[in-house]
């Protein structure tokens, strides 16, 4: 099974509203990063947390980290219909060096 | 900077045939991983390469194969090819050191007919 596995599978919001991404995992980690993808093409980093930090910002991208639970989450405030794209945590494991591991990914759609 | 680039965008093969996808990485990034996304699913990991070494490999047949050239680019190879190594093809690079984002290219489109 997937070391990641995010929640929902699918997102469905108006504009304007926040959006919310849970993402969770199996093993101890170094490192816990964010990605989008647009329509099957490259994805593109977002934010990385280390297993130290609990919270960090970028833009209107909040990211929480929770290593006791071994979750985290991806806020977007104030979504744009340009925010549409499927969202994907990774893993960096603890001992598997740069290597990361996706999760299943978050469908999101924002509406006008 | 240029991007990290794959070529070629698309390919069509026959089941059988091998082929061959390319990826020129950032400049001054060292690692070099290999992804293979099916339609709908997610990304699973096939191969890292970093200073022209395999350091890791993912739960794919022998099939698969790559390397990494002194200039850090890297080729995948997949012989033998079957329907189901339909996909798109990632290519990311990185820094070799932990605790650094990945870099994608927009990926290589293989069909297999």
């Amino acid at each position: 099974s997937q070391q990641g596995e995010e929640d929902p599978q699918a997102l469905s919001i108006q504009e304007g509203e926040n959006a919310t991404m849970n993402c969770s995992y199996k093993t101890s980690i170094n490192n816990l990063q964010w990605y989008r993808q647009n329509s099957g093409r490259g994805l593109v980093h977002l934010i990385l947390i280390r297993s130290n930090e609990r919270e960090k910002h970028s833009g209107r991208l909040r990211v929480t980290l929770d290593t006791s639970k071994k979750s985290s989450s991806l806020l977007i405030t104030a979504s744009r219909a340009a925010d549409t794209a499927s969202y994907f945590c990774a893993t960096a494991i603890t001992g598997g060096g740069n290597k990361l591991t996706f999760g299943t990914g978050t469908q999101l759609k924002v509406e006008l | 900077e240029a991007g990290v680039t794959q070529s070629p965008t698309h390919l069509i093969k026959t089941r059988g045939q091998q082929a061959t996808l390319r990826c020129s990485p950032i400049s001054g990034h060292t690692s070099v991983y290999w992804y293979q996304q099916a339609l709908g699913l997610g990304l699973q990991f096939l191969l890292w390469y970093d200073e022209g070494e395999e350091r890791n490999r993912g739960n794919f047949p022998p099939r698969f194969s790559g390397r990494q050239f002194p200039n850090y680019s890297s080729e995948l190879n997949v012989n033998a090819l079957e329907l189901e190594d339909s996909a798109l093809y990632l290519c990311a690079s990185s820094r070799g050191q932990e605790g650094y984002g990945y870099t994608f290219g927009s990926g290589t489109r293989l069909t297999v007919v």
